[in-house]
């Protein structure tokens, strides 16, 4: 099975960089993926780790160790726009293959 | 490429009936997965299929069913409907050689 832990809000600033962390326990890991979701809206997909490190895409970056079960997203150069809930997901193996188990999500609001 | 798309995007049902969702999934996508999102519990997965055949089922009741199709369309039925049921039911799809999901704008049921 699977528990997915991420903090249910934080707030930043516009132009500042932000940092949301997700841990996660898992019998068969087999990728994480961030999503962003805003209100009222689907959720669209933002970056996917399934070796340890760091996947850079433009303004978002995202940090796996599967050692510790531990990922992060790192928002920078903040913008309103990115005020939005961000959901972690794992993906799993074996009886699991092709089940997503997703945390309660962030919501990050971005002052001025 | 057209996105995910749902129908209907709206339903209003009243307990005991059942109702039909329908997911046309990203062309060349084959993986299509269900989910159900409300604000106490968050995305929880419905089930995911592909080729026409369920890989996956999550922990809801035996009320909730569903199907793909030859062309990858897929279905999910909920009969017998109650009041908890009433949700946003989004539906996600994945490339051939990827695990990213692209999910719909989902469609909103309302139980009375």
């Amino acid at each position: 099975g699977q528990n997915i832990d991420q903090p249910t809000e934080m707030t930043a600033t516009e132009g500042a960089i932000v940092q949301i962390n997700c841990t996660y326990q898992t019998s068969g890991f087999n990728g994480l993926f961030w999503y962003q979701q805003h209100a009222g809206e689907a959720p669209t997909f933002l970056s996917y780790n399934v070796l340890d490190g760091l996947e850079e895409k433009g303004r978002f970056s995202s940090f796996l160790s599967r050692s510790k079960g531990y990922s992060y997203l790192l928002l920078k150069e903040l913008q309103m726009k990115d005020s939005a809930s961000y959901l972690c997901a794992v993906r799993e193996t074996g009886t699991n293959a092709g089940k997503s188990t997703f945390g309660d999500g962030t919501t990050l609001t971005v002052k001025p | 490429k057209a996105g995910v798309t749902q129908t209907p995007r709206y339903l209003i049902k009243t307990r005991g009936q059942q109702v039909t969702l329908s997911c046309s999934p990203i062309s060349g996508h084959r993986s299509v997965s269900w989910y159900q999102q409300t604000p106490g519990q968050g995305l929880q997965f419905l089930f995911e299929y592909f080729s026409e055949t369920q890989r996956n089922k999550g922990n809801f009741p035996g009320r909730f069913s569903g199907r793909q199709f030859s062309n990858s369309r897929s279905e999910m039925n909920v009969s017998t409907l109650e009041l908890g049921d009433s949700a946003l039911y989004l539906c996600a799809s994945s490339p051939p050689r990827g695990s990213e999901q692209y999910f719909g704008p989902g469609t909103r049921l309302t139980v009375t």
